[in-house]
């Protein structure tokens, strides 16, 4: 069965700094991984995917995450936090096989402090 | 997102009423999915249809039923509500190739 797990309910970090969201999946076979933001009052909005190739992948507003195998966790992470990246943040994976569907984190909200 | 609409965006009824939510896509895309979304429960998969003929049920289907009316339409019913319904409800569409989905803005049910 897939599964994913986001461990922190809320992500704190001051304006400026690095900051990490971290996600940890579980899926048979190869996995497609998707980072989603939702801000206030809005729906999902997607933000990098990983499918295969370079584990480091680059997406929307400066996000990137890495992907890494060994330790089935696919990390979003942001050189310089904005207090605009303050939004609620969702990891989903899905299998490569046919006929599945996206599984969601429970979400993690980051706070940017100014 | 204007690619996808959902009708109706607030809802306030009571138990054991008849609700249907509908959503409208115009990316063209085969794949429709309906989720719900309670505080610290994320986003959770009530239905999911990846095309006009093929619907299956997600995690949460029980006390829902879905409708695919055609490609770009995808309703939701709930035909006896109960309070425990009450929460966010998204429509979404996906891209096959590349499993991006793309989500409506949402519609917030309560159920008194």
């Amino acid at each position: 069965a897939q599964s994913v797990a986001q461990p922190e309910d809320q992500v704190n970090v001051a304006e400026g700094n690095p900051l990490t969201v971290k996600c940890t999946y579980s899926v048979s076979g190869n996995p497609y991984l998707f980072w989603y933001v939702q801000y206030p009052n809005r729906g999902l909005q997607f933000l990098l995917k990983y499918i295969t190739g370079d584990n480091l992948v680059k997406g929307s507003y400066g996000f990137e995450a890495e992907f890494n195998k060994s330790q089935t966790s696919f990390h979003l992470k942001k050189p310089s936090a904005l207090v605009s990246d303050s939004a609620l943040y969702f990891c989903a994976v899905r299998a490569y096989q046919a006929g599945t569907a996206l599984i969601f984190g429970k979400g993690t909200t980051l706070s940017v402090s100014s | 997102d204007a690619d996808v609409t959902q009708t109706p965006r607030n809802r306030i009824t009571k138990t054991g009423k008849r609700i249907m939510l509908e959503c409208s896509q115009t990316k063209g895309h085969d794949r429709m999915y309906w989720y719900r979304q309670d505080p610290g429960l994320g986003l959770q998969l009530i239905y999911y249809s990846f095309d006009v003929k093929d619907i299956n049920k997600g995690e949460i289907s029980d006390g829902y039923s879905v409708s695919r009316q055609a490609q770009a339409k995808f309703s939701l019913s709930l035909e006896s509500a109960i309070p425990n319904q009450t929460a966010l409800y998204f429509c979404a569409t996906s891209d096959p190739l590349t499993d991006t989905q793309y989500f409506g803005p949402g519609t917030r049910l309560t159920v008194l």
